[in-house]
């Protein structure tokens, strides 16, 4: 089973920002938290990870509490081609992801 | 560069037939995941090469599915006795080993078994 939950749906207006939250309340010492995200069709994406400090790259940035128990992905500026399903996912490096339901990302203009 | 590939894009199949799905990982990419997706779920993880070797094929739901990687490039996996609830779409996704965090997964194969 996931170790992680989602909402399963969110909308998020073009051109705002998109925070999309994930709980993994039993996350390990070890495990990463990773985000994928899924566009119609389309195998899986990576976007971003972390361990515990705070991350960004071109994509989008990952929040982390200093618990580790969740995390939230900022969108900064989301546009029509960033609606997707958004997979958080917990694991160690180089080892199989377990996706959950992930959360449905709908942009609207 | 050339992303992972998968052959056949799509795969009709009748039941009780055996199938094999393809994978062409990223050259140089050592690990080799295979998942596979039902309709409206996310990914199931079903079995994980590091190199020629299977490192954990613990998603493999049952001794129908086995898969290959003998050169430790290319994989195939096979699908025995194919049945209706086998139909989904499989995923295959390659990483690095050693400096990487990132699977890039390629398109899929649509298996259809009626």
């Amino acid at each position: 089973d996931a170790k992680t939950t989602q909402p399963p749906s969110m909308d998020c207006a073009e051109g705002r920002a998109a925070n999309l939250p994930c709980n993994h309340s039993t996350i390990s010492g070890n495990e990463y938290v990773y985000w994928y995200r899924q566009i119609h069709s389309q195998g899986p994406q990576y976007i971003i990870h972390g361990l515990k400090n705070n991350e960004t790259n071109e994509m989008a940035s990952l929040i982390i509490t200093e618990d580790r128990k969740s995390s939230t992905l900022i969108l900064p500026h989301a546009t029509l081609r960033d609606t997707a399903v958004y997979y958080c996912i917990v694991s160690p490096q180089n080892d199989k992801l377990i996706f959950g339901q992930g959360t449905t990302l709908q942009v609207k203009p | 560069g050339a992303g992972v590939s998968q052959t056949p894009s799509n795969k009709v199949t009748e039941k009780g037939k055996y199938v094999e799905l393809r994978c062409d990982p990223i050259s140089g990419h050592t690990a080799l995941y295979w998942y596979r997706q039902s309709l409206g779920q996310g990914p199931e993880f079903l079995i994980y090469f590091q190199g020629t070797g299977a490192a954990d094929d613990s998603g493999l739901p049952n001794d129908r599915f086995f898969a290959v990687r003998p050169e430790g490039s290319v994989s195939t996996l096979k699908i025995q006795r194919t049945e209706r609830g086998d139909s989904a779409v499989y995923l295959c996704a390659s990483s690095l080993m050693v400096g990487s965090y990132e699977q890039y997964f390629g398109p899929g194969t649509r298996l259809t078994v009626t």
